[in-house]
């Protein structure tokens, strides 16, 4: 399977901040991650499919990059409403596995 | 607009069966595969299961597979998942979700599983 690790585990930031989340892959996985945000209560979101494509209706203050082994999530003058746990995925073998999230928070 | 509504999820005893569904709208429902993703409490997410656009292909990890079971009826655009031999480690809330090529861009909102004695 391969396993896919986020990190931080949890990052506290200053509205204003622009932030970076990262997802490793155990093996190579070309840009089939995709990136979900989770509020508290409430359903996943895609925010980013295939490492770096936009999604209709998100904010443009998040972008996403990388291929292989390593992404990086980019979230730009973060606002309070991005308080959220932040999920990659892949789909490049199966079974599908998701990364532990990284949790956002706001100082 | 997409909606998807799970439904059946409840309190049951390891061991025994449930059987949840997922009601969609919005959407025609047979162009899309489909799938389950669970979150345990506090925990993150789990791909449960996918099925093809006719049903005639699915996808299970290895912690499920052999007591879960992935349906559909394109007719009344539902989705299923029949559980067997439930275990405790299956306390989760089970998301339904439309498949956008590989990702998901659509999940229902959710309906709790509780697995014990």
């Amino acid at each position: 399977d391969i396993v896919l690790t986020q990190s931080p585990t949890t990052l506290s930031v200053t509205p204003g901040e622009t932030v970076s989340l990262s997802c490793r892959a155990s093996h190579s996985i070309g840009t089939n991650l995709h990136w979900y945000q989770q509020k508290t209560n409430e359903s996943p979101r895609l925010l980013i499919k295939y490492a770096s494509q936009s999604i209709s209706g998100i904010p443009s203050r998040f972008s996403a990059s990388g291929s292989g082994t390593d992404f990086t999530l980019n979230i730009n003058n973060v606002e309070f409403d991005d308080v959220s746990s932040y999920f990659c995925q892949q789909t490049q073998s199966w079974p599908r596995t998701f990364g532990g999230g990284t949790k956002l928070e706001l100082k | 607009e997409v909606q998807l509504v799970e439904s059946g999820g409840g309190l049951v005893q390891p061991g025994r069966s449930l059987k949840l569904s997922c009601a969609a709208s919005g959407f025609t429902f047979s162009n899309y595969y489909m799938a389950w993703v669970r979150q345990a409490p506090k925990k993150g997410l789990e791909w449960v299961a996918t099925i093809s656009t006719s049903g005639s292909r699915t996808y299970y990890p290895d912690s499920v597979k052999g007591r879960f079971t992935i349906s559909r009826d394109n007719a009344k655009s539902s989705l299923y998942l029949q559980m067997n031999s439930l275990k405790s480690e299956d306390t989760a809330t089970y998301y339904c979700a439309r498949h956008l090529q590989l990702p998901f861009d659509y999940w229902g909102q959710g309906v709790m599983v509780t697995v014990s004695s």
